[in-house]
């Protein structure tokens, strides 16, 4: 099984700043997908195919990496952005998420 | 649109079955895979398992076999997942999610959602 482990778990970050989540995966995979979830919400897509963002993301977000090494990055934070976010991968079953980095608003 | 319309909130019994759905619009059922996922109280997602609802193929989660069963109506383009001998563990919010790209072999990510459905086991 591959293990994918975020960092940070929690992370503040005041509007404006520059905001970067790791994902960092136990083997290597071809692609990282991201979701973001809001609380008491479904999650929802955010970014596929490693860097592509999903109808309706802003375009301050990004994704990048390969390998064992996947970043999300938010250019400036908006207080909007709030929210979990987990990685997944589908390179290897079991299908498996990250544990979710909680991005608060400082 | 696409969407996922998910059953409404279980109250069942520990060692019971429950029976949930997940109802598909907006697009051709039969040409996306439904994902089944697990979110314990304030935990992470947990992949459960898929179904193609052309095929009636499915794969699950070495981790939920023998706990979950996928079946789908294609005439009602309805998913369903039973999950069976319940216990506290198996309390959580199921989501069903669409598929990214039509087809086998496109990868397996979640584009669509459903808006989950609360399973509580309680005596």
């Amino acid at each position: 099984e591959i293990v994918l482990t975020q960092s940070p778990t929690t992370i503040a970050a005041s509007p404006g700043e520059k905001v970067t989540i790791t994902c960092r995966a136990s083997s290597s995979v071809s692609y990282m997908y991201w979701y973001q979830q809001k609380s008491g919400a479904s999650p929802k897509l955010w970014i596929y195919d490693t860097s592509k963002l999903a109808s309706g993301v802003p375009n301050r977000f990004s994704g990048s990496g390969s390998g064992t090494s996947y970043s999300l990055t938010i250019n400036t934070m908006e207080t909007e952005d709030a929210a979990t976010y987990y990685c997944q991968q589908w390179s290897s079953t079991p299908l498996t998420f990250g544990s979710g980095t909680k991005l608060e608003i400082k | 649109q696409v969407q996922l319309q998910q059953s409404g909130a279980e109250l069942v019994k520990p060692g019971s079955s429950v029976k949930m759905s997940c109802k598909a619009s907006g697009y051709t059922f039969t040409s996306y895979y439904i994902y089944w996922i697990k979110q314990r109280p304030g935990q992470g997602l947990e992949w459960i398992g898929r179904i193609g609802p052309g095929s009636g193929d499915t794969n699950y989660n070495e981790k939920f076999k023998g706990k979950a069963t996928f079946t789908v109506d294609k005439s009602s383009s309805t998913a369903y997942m039973q999950l069976s001998s319940l216990t506290p563990e198996d309390t959580a919010v199921y989501y069903c999610a669409r598929g990214g790209y039509p087809g086998p072999n496109r990868g397996d990510w979640f584009a669509y959602w459903g808006q989950g459905t609360l399973v509580t086991v309680s005596s």
